[in-house]
């Protein structure tokens, strides 16, 4: 089964509001998880890095007040989408590493579509 | 920073034939793990194969395997015996030893016709 989680899987927000996404590491803890977006026929893009009870790192280019990221605990990672525009609706997915015991292996969650109208 | 070319968009491939999708990477680094995922309609990440940078061997995964050229930066995925569950979205993926964030490619679509 999944090992990632991410909730809800699909939203429809009016323009203008805000709109959060949860990533949960179900059966591990992690320090540190990724956020990142997938626009149709394209590539994923890392927009940011959720570290554990510190700031996010965010990617170049990416609006950092835009993209509210809460690490608050060591199985959860929230995205928050403010002030959400149609130019934001896209497909938005996390992973976090199981850690060195095993090989570090990164689980992906099974994404989020945002579609902003 | 590193980058993960992919330079085939579209791929067609015939039921039970071989297929190779081609993957080159740019780094500094000499410590890495190199990975090639499969992304079908749902948009769940899937992992198909790894290989760590250290390792000459290439890795296997069943009908997957990879042909891993260090020197020459690149990163190509065979799937033999192809099969229509392979069609989907394939794209490679870079990852520093010390860090855990990846890197894609652009990703190629791969058809399989029966």
């Amino acid at each position: 089964g999944a090992v990632v989680s991410q909730h809800p899987s699909w939203v429809i927000c009016k323009s203008g509001t805000s709109v959060k996404i949860e990533c949960r590491s179900l059966d591990f803890q992690a320090t540190t998880m990724f956020w990142y977006r997938q626009f149709p026929k394209q590539s994923l893009m890392l927009m940011a890095t959720s570290n554990e009870g510190s700031k996010a790192t965010y990617e170049q280019g990416v609006e950092k007040d835009k993209f509210l990221i809460n690490h608050a605990s060591l199985t959860l990672s929230t995205l928050t989408v403010t002030s959400a525009h149609p130019e934001d609706s896209s497909f938005y997915i996390c992973s976090a590493s199981r850690g060195e015991s095993s090989g570090n292996t990164i689980y992906f969650g099974e994404g989020s579509w945002l579609t902003v109208v | 920073a590193q980058t993960v070319t992919q330079s085939q968009p579209e791929m067609s491939v015939q039921e039970a034939e071989t297929v190779t999708l081609s993957c080159t990477y740019d780094t500094s680094e000499s410590d890495y793990y190199l990975f090639w995922y499969k992304q079908p309609p749902s948009r769940q990440m899937i992992l198909v194969i790894r290989q760590e940078a250290y390792k000459q061997q290439n890795a296997t995964e069943n009908r997957f395997s990879v042909n891993f050229q260090k020197a020459a930066k690149s990163f190509s995925l065979k799937i033999s015996d192809s099969q229509l569950g392979d069609a989907a979205m394939y794209f490679c993926a870079y990852r520093s030893y010390n860090n855990n964030d990846m890197r894609f490619g652009a990703g190629t679509r791969l058809t399989v016709k029966p």
